[in-house]
């Protein structure tokens, strides 16, 4: 199975600042990676698809870039209702995998 | 409005089985491919498997190739995962998520159902 390794797992950051999260395939997946937000109590929602494509409704500020093992998604000023958890997953191939996730806290 | 709504929460105890459900709307249920994923407290996600709702095809997680059984209902546009001899470690909230595009198996999960919280204890 492919393995996603998310960096860093935590995080603390000011609102305004921009914060980039990293998701490392064990094995080359172009450009099939997606990128969730999930809030406690809730389903996760789709941010990115296909690496770099900003889902429907999705606000501007979130962006992903990458392909092949390396991959990155950038909220580029930080909002209060960001706190959430992040977590890339894969559909290159099955089983799907998520990365471990990343939780990120307002300061 | 697009939207999967899951049956609600199980307590059930451990070697019992559970069947959760999920109802689709707002769109036509055939075209597409319905997932599992599931969280257990203060874990991440992971994928269980998934069902292809055309045909009904399956493709399991090793990990729950043994307990896991996934159908659906094209009459009721209703998805079902069936989870076997549970343990406690499949306490977890499972969500049932659709894939982005119609017939495709390798996409992100656009819609996800509100989860079903399913507890194992004696």
């Amino acid at each position: 199975a492919i393995q996603l390794t998310q960096s860093p797992s935590s995080l603390s950051a000011s609102v305004g600042d921009r914060v980039t999260i990293t998701c490392r395939a064990s094995q080359g997946i172009s450009s099939t990676l997606a990128w969730y937000q999930h809030k406690p109590g809730k389903a996760p929602k789709l941010l990115i698809y296909d690496a770099s494509s900003l889902a429907s409704g999705v606000p501007s500020r979130f962006s992903g870039s990458g392909s092949g093992t390396g991959f990155t998604l950038t909220i580029s000023s930080l909002q209060p209702e960001d706190s959430a958890t992040y977590y890339c997953q894969h559909f290159y191939s099955y089983p799907i995998t998520f990365g471990q996730g990343t939780r990120l806290e307002i300061k | 409005q697009v939207q999967l709504v899951q049956s609600g929460a199980e307590v059930r105890k451990p070697g019992a089985s559970v069947k959760v459900s999920c109802k689709a709307s707002g769109y036509t249920f055939t075209n597409y491919y319905m997932h599992w994923v599931r969280q257990a407290p203060g874990q991440g996600l992971e994928w269980m498997g998934l069902i292809i709702l055309s045909d009904g095809s399956i493709s399991y997680a090793q990990k729950f190739q043994d307990r896991v059984t996934m159908t659906r209902d094209t009459s009721t546009s209703t998805v079902y995962m069936e989870l076997i001899s549970l343990r406690s470690d499949d306490t977890a909230v499972y969500f049932c998520a659709r894939a982005r595009i119609p017939d495709m198996g390798y996409d992100a999960f656009g819609i996800w159902g509100q989860g079903t919280m399913v507890t194992v204890s004696s």
